[in-house]
């Protein structure tokens, strides 16, 4: 079982909605990530948080605006999103950014169609 | 750029079949390679190869890295319908951060 939890399992968003996924973890881990995963690619990374503050962007459309407001959770907030946004979008935590033999720990996600 | 690539994409077999996956990687200042099975949404890890030459195994799993040769394989001995999944490996480099394969998508056929 992913001790890594995810909200909501799905969701189904018309382009002028405004949506939030939620991440949480309680395994003391100081990095967290969001990823979106197209169907039958890997997963892409879009952000990374360490010790709650942002480290990575990887050039990600503003229409997407992640908030780390604590240690334990990550949010991804939706806004005005496009058909080509669809996706599995995955949440995942290391203990830090640090070390190279951390692994990741994977939510089981959100699956995310926009209409 | 890094870069991780996967074969077979995708591959079918019966159970009882010995399937060896296989990732290649082009990653500035390797320090790690990971791999993942995905079977419906959340990857879940299944080993982590820092050292080369040096087998990692888990029941009917195991996995070993040639960091000469830029390359890892994954091997699953007499496998179950339970193993089908997507094998996702990924290669950690001065980038601090996974790059991904495009995943090998395995069937095991009763």
């Amino acid at each position: 079982d992913t001790e890594v939890t995810q909200t909501p399992k799905h969701l189904v968003m018309g382009m002028t909605n405004k949506k939030s996924l939620k991440c949480e973890q309680h395994m003391g881990h100081r990095a967290m990530y969001w990823y979106k995963q197209k169907a039958k690619k890997p997963p892409e990374l879009m952000f990374v948080y360490s010790y709650e503050k942002l480290s990575i962007n990887e050039s990600v459309p503003s229409r997407f605006s992640p908030e780390c407001p604590n240690s334990s959770l990550l949010n991804l907030h939706l806004h005005a999103l496009q058909p080509e946004d669809s996706a599995l979008y995955l949440c995942a935590s290391s203990p830090s950014r640090q070390a190279f033999n951390e692994k990741l720990f994977f939510g089981s996600g959100t699956q995310l169609s926009v209409l | 750029e890094d870069k991780v690539v996967q074969s077979p994409l995708s591959l079918v077999v019966h159970e009882g079949d010995t399937v060896t996956l296989n990732c290649s990687y082009e990653v500035t200042n390797f320090r790690s390679l990971l791999w993942y099975k995905q079977e419906k949404k959340a990857p879940t890890f299944l080993f982590m190869l820092t050292s080369s030459g040096i087998e990692k195994k888990s029941g009917r799993l195991s996995s070993i890295l040639d960091k000469k040769e830029l390359f890892s394989i994954l091997n699953i001995t007499a496998t179950q319908t339970g193993d089908s999944a997507v094998y996702l490996c990924a290669a950690f480099g001065s980038a601090r951060q996974l790059t991904f394969g495009s995943g090998t998508q395995l069937t095991v056929l009763p």
